[in-house]
């Protein structure tokens, strides 16, 4: 079964430094996707970057890049110069196989990131 | 292009009331998705739609929980009875395809559930 581990509950940084938030992950499958995603305090999970398995590079997107070390089986998401806006959990997610090419997202527990000004 | 609409955003009950949940996913999209999100952990999936039948239910307490999808757009998922347990936010997501390498997921604002 699929699992991803966030080891960070809380992570304090200050503006415009750049944070790295950790993820594992387990998996048998050879093919699989990464996923990160914020969510503020309002509720809603926002997509940040992908990751696929069989990707040769490094996914980034803007200020996000997801450093994927595939041996290690980790997928830490690095934010770069953080701002105020950026304090909210953040989920690191595997993309699942169920039945039939249908596919579910498993979640980490999460890390509450905090910026400080 | 409009997100994912849910609502009510919030809905206090008492144990044993019923409550229900109605989601519009994004214009076009043949997946939805139901979570739930107990305070402090990750999403987990409840049930997963693909147009208006069904995928995956394995993860849904059927006996108080259920879903439709009518005309593969709207979605209503109810709880009857509801139990204290079931104090989350419960959150919607579509997305475009059932599979895929990438098949982004985009999440709605979620009902926060509180049962006294």
């Amino acid at each position: 079964a699929q699992k991803i581990t966030q080891t960070q509950p809380g992570m304090f940084v200050q503006e415009k430094e750049a944070v790295t938030l950790d993820c594992t992950y387990d998996t048998s499958d050879p093919s699989y996707g990464l996923f990160w995603y914020k969510q503020p305090s309002s509720g809603e999970m926002i997509f940040l970057i992908y990751q696929g398995s069989y990707d040769q590079q490094n996914a980034t997107e803007g200020r996000y890049s997801l450093n994927f070390q595939k041996a290690r089986k980790s997928a830490n998401l690095v934010i770069s110069a953080s701002q105020l806006g950026d304090s909210a959990m953040y989920f690191c997610a595997m993309r699942a196989n169920i039945i039939q090419g249908a596919q579910k997202l498993v979640f980490g527990q999460g890390t509450r990131l905090t910026i400080n000004p | 292009e409009a997100g994912v609409a849910q609502s009510p955003r919030y809905k206090i009950i008492e144990k044993r009331q019923s409550v229900a949940f109605w989601c519009n996913p994004i214009s076009g999209h043949a997946t939805l998705y139901w979570y739930q999100q107990i305070l402090g952990q990750g999403p987990k999936l409840l049930i997963q739609f693909q147009n208006n039948g069904v995928v995956d239910d394995s993860q849904l307490p059927k006996d108080r929980f259920s879903a439709e999808r009518l005309k593969g757009v709207d979605s209503t998922l109810k709880i009857q009875p509801a139990k204290l347990e079931d104090s989350a936010v419960y959150l919607c997501a579509s997305s475009l395809e059932v599979g895929g390498r990438k098949n982004i997921q985009y999440f709605g604002a979620g009902t926060r559930l509180s049962v006294l």
